[in-house]
């Protein structure tokens, strides 16, 4: 079975300032994806960004841009210039690709990230 | 384009009463999953449904059932409410692709 740790429970940080949320997993697979999943108060679970294992190339998406070491099953989370709108609770996931169907998410505890004025 | 919906937002229900929880997934989808979180957690794995049947299921008692119907859409039922079974339900709908489209949940308070 897969593993999700986040071990940070709350982090804060400054706004336009550069904040990194860790993620680590444990796995026996060689393929899968990871994600980070972003839950603002209004309980709306949105994709931050997305990570195939087959990809050496850490993937970005505007100011969010991931760590991933797959020797090290490490998966972190950059954010860039954070914004008052980025104050939220982070998810790490895991998932073991399948052929569409019977593809369940493992998730992290999360971790509860605010954003200082 | 409408995501993924649920249905209702809140309810209360009073311990071991029985419940239905409705997910319409984004147009387009089939496949959907259902997740409880509770609070201060990550979201676990219920079960997910395409093709009208039950294709997987996490670590949860039989109390806990669904179902999806022809147009996709789903049901999730949970008997002999628990107080523990208090938590934000989470629909999820995707198309045989990797990538989860999550709904805005159902909060269940148990008393």
């Amino acid at each position: 079975a897969q593993t999700v740790t986040q071990s940070q429970p709350e982090m804060s940080v400054q706004e336009a300032e550069t904040v990194t949320l860790s993620c680590t997993y444990d796995t026996s697979e060689n393929n899968y994806y990871l994600f980070w999943y972003k839950q603002p108060p209004s309980r709306q679970m949105i994709l931050v960004i997305r990570q195939e294992a087959y990809k050496q190339q850490n993937a970005t998406e505007n100011r969010f841009s991931v760590n991933f070491q797959k020797a090290a099953k490490s998966f972190s989370l950059k954010i860039s210039d954070s914004q008052l709108g980025d104050t939220a609770m982070y998810f790490c996931a895991f998932m073991k690709p399948s052929t569409g169907a019977n593809s369940k998410l493992t998730f992290g505890k999360g971790i509860t990230l605010s954003v200082r004025p | 384009d409408a995501g993924v919906t649920q249905s209702p937002t809140h309810l209360i229900k009073t311990r071991g009463q029985q419940v239905t929880l409705r997910c319409s997934p984004k147009s387009g989808h089939d496949t959907v999953s259902w997740y409880q979180q509770a609070l201060g957690q990550g979201p676990q794995f219920i079960f997910q449904y395409y093709e009208e049947e039950e294709r997987q299921r996490g670590n949860f008692p039989d109390r806990f059932s669904g179902h999806q119907f022809p147009n996709y859409s789903s049901e999730l039922n949970v008997n002999a409410l628990l107080l523990g079974d208090s938590a934000l339900y989470l629909c999820a709908s995707s198309s045989r692709t990797y990538e989860q489209y999550f709904g805005p949940g159902t909060r269940l308070t148990v008393t």
